[in-house]
């Protein structure tokens, strides 16, 4: 069964960088993958795609402090020079044979 | 400039219904597959329904399966959802997306790549 997971939460020191990862579930550790930003009372926000070999292609303006990277089937979303408005909700997407799918999500805390 | 408006959404009873819309701008909506996703409150994303550029598919999460219905009309560039028999549990704000579809490799992405501001639906009695 396909399943994305990820840790609750997060936190890190402005200026700093953090790693938020996403874990597919045995058997598809070749899947792609969405980063999204959800910031309160926002729409999301694309942040960029990750495929299994850990290229990745970001959405219109995002800024370079966003990255991504792949290992296995983690996926990796780093974020760096860490600023306020970062301070968000960060969900990763996949999908499979007839679903769309999302992690429960990472809280990210600006500290 | 991409861009995907939602209306429709508001407060219905237990039971009822409502039909949400989407109206895009910026792209060429007919060659694009899109996407429905709620958010609960105090939730996280959650699936809701995927329709191909052309109808070759409709697909809905098990949640809102036989409930509601996707379309759209590439004529007039819009997509929409029609909730019915509404639950509590529905409420929620829905987001409408584009998938990003394509990156020139020849492999399609069914991955959300640009999104709307949302709108409220509030199912209570």
């Amino acid at each position: 069964q396909l399943v994305l997971t990820q840790s609750p939460s997060a936190s890190a020191s402005l200026g700093a960088s953090v790693n938020l990862t996403c874990t597919l579930s045995s058997g598809h550790n070749t899947y792609a993958i969405a980063w999204h930003q959800k910031r309160p009372e926002k729409g999301p926000r694309y942040l960029m795609k990750v495929d299994s070999d850990g290229s990745h292609n970001k959405g219109d303006g995002i800024p370079e402090r966003f990255s991504a990277s792949s290992s296995g089937a983690e996926r990796f979303l780093t974020i760096s020079s860490l600023q306020s408005e970062d301070e968000a909700d960060y969900y990763c997407q996949t999908w499979g044979t007839d679903l769309r799918l999302f992690g429960g999500g990472t809280k990210l805390t600006v500290l | 400039e991409v861009q995907l408006v939602e209306s429709g959404g508001g407060l219905v009873k237990p039971g009822g219904s409502l039909r949400l819309s989407c109206a895009v701008s910026g792209f060429n909506f007919r060659t694009y597959s899109m996407t429905w996703v709620r958010q609960a409150p105090g939730k996280g994303l959650e699936w809701v329904s995927s329709i191909g550029s052309k109808n070759s598919f409709l697909l809905y999460a098990d949640s809102v399966k036989g409930r509601f219905t996707i379309s759209r009309d590439n004529a007039k560039s819009s997509l929409y959802l029609h909730l019915n028999n509404l639950r509590a549990e529905d409420t929620a704000v829905y987001y409408c997306g584009r998938d990003l579809g394509t990156d020139g490799s020849g492999f399609y992405y069914f991955l959300v790549d640009a999104w709307g501001q949302g709108t409220q639906v509030t199912v209570s009695s």
